[in-house]
Formats: C-alpha cells, structure tokens, sequence
C-alpha cells in the first residue's frame, strides 16, 4: 500500500547510543518532515526537506541530523541519544502542489525511550 | 511565524451531546487548515481541512468546521458526539495558497472524554 513507512515501531536506547530511525515513502513526494510528539506540546517540527539533498532546520532540531540523497527516503539521526529525546516520533510527507492535493501523509510513528 | 492555539486542554461531553473545540491560529495569509484524530497508541487521522472557497468543511465521521477569517478561528463540531469520539484532536496550520513551504504546525491538542 502506498504511504508512509516507519522502522522501527519501538526502540529503547541507553544514554548516548546512536541510532537512525527510518522513513520512507512511496508516493513521489518532494516534502518530508521529522515530528516529536510529547505530552501536552502537540508536535513540533525537527527537520524538513524540499526535495533530494535540500534539508533545513525546524523548530527542535538540536540533537538530531537529517540527510536526503533520494526522493524516498528521510532517515532521521541521534548521535547521541539523552533520556529527553523520548518521544514518539512522525514522519511525514506530502506533494509540492498546492489547491486540492495540499496534504500530508503520515507514518504510524516511532516510540523510542532513552534510558 | 504561523502559530496554533487550543484552549481547552480536556473537554468532557455527555454522548449523544454536541460539541465544539476551538482553534485559533496566527498566519500573514490565508492558510491551509487542518483537524487531525489522535487515538491511544495510533497515528495520526486526517478529519478535514480548509484551503479556499466554502468557509463550512465537511469531514469524516460526521465532523465539520468553520473558517472564520476575522477571528482567525477554525473550530470543529460535531452535532452529536459517540463514544468512539473519544481521542486527542489536533488542530494545525500550513503554508499558503502557493503550495510553498513545508512547516505544518501544530496545536497543543484538546483531549476528548465522552461520558456514556
């Protein structure tokens, strides 16, 4: 089925492991996006990309790197996990029109807990 | 900077009852609007969303919303609310007309209680 693909569903990590979670996406999208999601503060934006080998900052990004070599894929990096980084994380994507097609898919998410 | 307010944090209903959360939101132009469903342990559901025309959107599951420009609100509704309602619902707010940008931003979220 056409859509967003997270892995994995679950992870617990130690302070200061590393670890990449995985998004990707089927639809040809130009647009993807990193989430947080943590109680009482909605979600808020971690990275974003244009397109292929464009990335920018969102409004958490610190502790976090993203690259973008293909159109499918958006890893998202810790380089070295801390217990604030727990969290459920969303991946999103959605086509560069506007109008009608205007719309975000998103992933099933990630549940990750530093220990 | 575009922006997202919800101010009620929980709503509890009766079933059968009305209801209607709020959403205020800050943006330079007309936005793209957006009501998201969150149930325990789930993603994230698209309810509806707003981009031109008729200020009335009707969604799924028998919600709909109302686009108030001078009040830089879009609340949602529902005439009567089922027990299945019961979720964490997002409101969120994305680039304009043109299509440009890729920052959706969210609301802090209203938790829903349906008593039976």
């Amino acid at each position: 089925n056409a859509g967003v693909t997270q892995t994995p569903k679950f992870q617990v990590l130690k302070t200061g492991q590393s670890m990449t979670l995985q998004c990707a996406q089927d639809m040809n999208h130009e647009y993807m996006s990193w989430y947080r999601q943590d109680p009482g503060m909605g979600l808020r934006l971690i990275h974003y990309s244009v397109g292929a080998g464009i990335t920018d900052q969102g409004e958490v990004p610190n502790g976090y790197n993203v690259s973008r070599s293909t159109t499918e894929d958006f890893p998202l990096r810790l380089l070295s996990a801390a217990p604030s980084q727990t969290s459920v994380y969303f991946c999103a994507s959605r086509t560069r029109q506007g109008g009608e097609n205007y719309g975000y898919t998103f992933g099933s998410g990630t549940r990750l807990t530093v220990v | 900077a575009q922006s997202v307010t919800q101010p009620d944090i929980h709503i509890t209903v009766s079933e059968g009852a009305s209801l209607e959360l709020r959403c205020n939101y800050s943006y330079g132009a007309t936005p793209y609007l957006f009501w998201y469903v969150q149930s325990p342990g789930q993603g994230l559901q698209l309810l509806l969303k707003y981009f031109s025309g008729d200020t009335l959107v009707q969604g799924i599951k028998g919600f709909e919303a109302e686009f108030k420009r001078s009040q830089s609100s879009f609340n949602l509704r529902k005439p009567s609310v089922h027990w299945s309602d019961a979720a964490e619902y997002f409101c969120a707010v994305g680039a304009g007309l043109t299509g440009g940008g890729n920052k959706l931003t969210f609301g802090t979220g209203t938790q829903l209680k349906v008593e039976l």
